[in-house]
């Protein structure tokens, strides 16, 4: 079956600092893989996708690149701020299954002013 | 367009009660999904209804069900409450029926507290 398995939290860092989230993840077909964030008291919202192997999807800031030949699909911004502390989800999606995604355990960053 | 939208957003119940929880999708979104979350055991799915329909299930026991509208409002019910059935309860709908590389869009959910 598919799995997702993100890098352990919770994470902090310092406003400006450079953040990484490692994802990795098992497949039987050729999933489309996303990152979501979960801000307190709300539903998950798409961050970010990228549907075949060496695209890179970014947003507000944050990119990831998918990378079939290491099964990875790592978070990534160059300088984060107060506001970007969220809760982080890795995720695929493997056809016909949309509406089924597979999910990762969730990264916490804390960003620390 | 309006998101997804779930009611009610906080629920208390006691051991052995039922529960249904109600759903409306993205309008012209077809797919719903419910989804678990937990501390300990992070995002589950529980099933996925697309055109009155159920697609998918995940491996939750037969006290949790579910059921979809023909205007893709969807409801999710649980019997028997127990204790561990403490979550936040997440719907998500989905634009397509097999655009599987479109994202889902989560409401907020509905934080239910079973004592």
């Amino acid at each position: 079956g598919n799995s997702v398995t993100q890098m352990e939290g919770p994470v902090t860092l310092s406003e400006e600092a450079f953040l990484t989230i490692n994802c990795t993840y098992t497949a039987t077909g050729y999933p489309s893989l996303f990152w979501y964030v979960q801000y307190p008291g709300e539903g998950l919202q798409l961050l970010l996708k990228a549907t075949k192997a060496d695209d890179k999807g970014s947003n507000k800031g944050f990119e990831a690149t998918y990378r079939k030949e290491t099964t990875s699909f790592h978070l990534e911004k160059g300088s984060v701020q107060v506001s970007d502390s969220a809760v982080y989800f890795c995720a695929l999606s493997d056809r016909p299954n949309a509406g089924k995604s597979t999910f990762g355990d969730g990264t916490t960053l804390t960003v620390k002013p | 367009k309006a998101g997804v939208t779930q009611t009610p957003r906080y629920l208390i119940k006691t051991r052995g009660q039922q529960v249904t929880l109600s759903c409306s999708p993205i309008s012209g979104h077809r797919s719903v999904s419910w989804y678990q979350q937990t501390p300990g055991q992070g995002l589950q799915f529980l099933f996925e209804y697309f055109s009155e329909t159920q697609r998918n299930k995940g491996n939750f026991p037969g006290r949790f069900s579910g059921r979809q509208f023909s205007n893709s409002r969807s409801e999710m019910n649980v019997s028997t409450l127990e204790l561990g059935d403490s979550a936040l309860y997440l719907c998500a709908s989905h634009g397509g029926s097999s655009s599987y590389n479109s994202p889902l869009h989560f409401g907020n959910g509905t934080r239910l507290t079973v004592t």
